[in-house]
């Protein structure tokens, strides 16, 4: 089965900042990575699919990049309602895996 | 609107059996593929189990696989989880989670709330 590793598993940042979030995959996905976002006791949101559509209603300072298997997920300028747990997720086939997930908050 | 919303969860006996319930409401259940995902106590999100649309493709993870049955009822606009041989690692949050049906297999798009289910004697 493909593994999904991310880095790195947590960050703190400014407001404003630019944040950068990478995952990889063991084996090529094409584009079948989508990325989520899930805030503190929250249920997770779908923010990015075919590792650069951005979801409806996601802020456009959310983008995403890549192919085959490094992909990243970039938050132009980091906001306080940005603190969450971010994962990628493959879908090219099954299973569907998820990475370990990168934890971000304010500095 | 759409709206999944779970239920069945609760506290189980290792060995024991449960069955989890995912009801959907606000578009046609039969047009999307379903998974469930479960999240443990402060760890990551776990992809658990697939079922396509008429019910006639199923995946599961290896870590549930041979214990866990995943299958849907159109017509009730419901789909299902059935866990058997329950062990102390399968306690997490589950959560189903629509396809997002684009064709193909693809990211999920809406959520449940999530039902908690508890493995312990």
């Amino acid at each position: 089965d493909i593994q999904m590793t991310q880095s790195p598993s947590s960050l703190s940042a400014s407001v404003g900042d630019r944040v950068t979030i990478t995952c990889r995959a063991s084996q090529g996905i094409n584009n079948f990575l989508a990325w989520y976002q899930q805030k503190p006791g929250k249920v997770p949101k779908l923010l990015i699919y075919t590792a650069s559509t951005l979801h409806s209603g996601v802020p456009s300072r959310f983008s995403g990049s890549g192919s085959g298997t490094d992909f990243t997920l970039t938050i132009s300028s980091l906001q306080p309602e940005d603190v969450a747990t971010y994962y990628c997720q493959k879908y090219n086939s099954a299973p569907f895996t998820f990475g370990p997930g990168t934890k971000v908050d304010i500095k | 609107e759409v709206q999944l919303v779970e239920s069945g969860g609760g506290l189980v006996q290792p060995g024991g059996s449960l069955r989890l319930s995912c009801a959907a409401s606000g578009f046609t259940l039969s047009s999307y593929e379903m998974n469930w995902v479960r999240q443990a106590p402060g760890k990551g999100l776990e992809w658990v189990s697939y079922i396509s649309r008429s019910g006639g493709t199923k995946y599961y993870a290896d870590s549930v696989k041979g214990r866990f049955t995943i299958s849907r009822d159109n017509a009730k606009n419901s789909l299902y989880l059935q866990m058997n041989s329950l062990r102390a690692e399968d306690t997490a949050v589950y959560y189903c989670a629509r396809d997002g049906g684009r064709g193909g297999y693809d990211s999920l798009d809406y959520w449940g709330q999530g039902t908690l289910v508890t493995v312990s004697s």
